[in-house]
């Protein structure tokens, strides 16, 4: 069965670090959507991409944030200088298409620990 | 702008014990409603999804009504399992922009023997 892959799936670093974190979404997928889940309280999109181009970055802190999905396939998201208020759990999940019908897909997610 | 809010948890039953988690939403329009379930070291996985009012969506022995009138969407089980131990999440999707997912704070259910 088909599955969306993110690396690495732990990360600590300490502040001022820059981290970078990868998802590879389910094969012909054309949406890609970043979240971050503080513990206890349920995930919030940082990032949309529609193939290759944003959508959606409205709650991405841009001064530090960056992401980029540059075929249209794989993507990378970066924090630089991370803080220590970014510690969370980062999820990537893919779907067909924006339609509110079609499921969205999530990856294990990567947990990242800034000291 | 629209939410979701979810009881607060964490909620722990016998098994075999009825289970509901109570979901309401506020949102423009007319969204669709799902429920997500996160077992402990795992990504988000669909439960359950409703489209329109008065639709029913099922899954695993769930199930959840949307009810139009009063903006809610609650989560049921008859019979829960102790493999039902998780956290459910109750989101909406925007459609105002490329129907991003809302979600809820989560609800950790525990279920033992």
């Amino acid at each position: 069965e088909a599955e969306v892959a993110q690396s690495p799936r732990y990360k600590i670093t300490e502040k001022s670090q820059a981290v970078a974190f990868w998802c590879d979404p389910i094969s012909g997928h054309a949406t890609l959507y970043w979240y971050r889940q503080i513990l206890g309280q349920g995930p919030e999109l940082l990032v949309q991409f529609q193939d290759e181009s944003v959508v959606d970055d409205s709650q991405l802190p841009k001064d530090r944030f960056s992401a980029e999905r540059l075929k249209g396939v794989d993507s990378t998201l970066k924090i630089q200088p991370a803080e220590l208020g970014d510690s969370a759990m980062y999820l990537c999940a893919s779907s067909f298409d924006s339609s509110s019908y079609n499921e969205q897909f999530f990856g294990p997610g990567t947990r990242l620990t800034v000291l | 702008g629209d939410s979701v809010t979810q009881m607060e948890g964490p909620v722990t039953l016998s098994e075999e014990a009825f289970l509901t988690i109570n979901c309401t939403y506020t949102a423009t329009g007319y969204p669709s409603l799902f429920w997500y379930v996160q077992y402990p070291g795992e990504g988000l996985q669909l439960l359950l999804k409703a489209t329109k009012a008065d639709d029913k969506g099922s899954n695993k022995g769930f199930e959840a009504t949307y009810r139009k009138e009063t903006t809610s969407f609650h989560l049921e089980k008859g019979s829960v399992q102790v493999s039902d131990s998780a956290v459910y999440f109750c989101a909406l999707s925007d459609q105002r922009g490329y129907n991003k997912l809302i979600f809820g704070a989560g609800t950790r259910l525990a279920v033992h023997p």
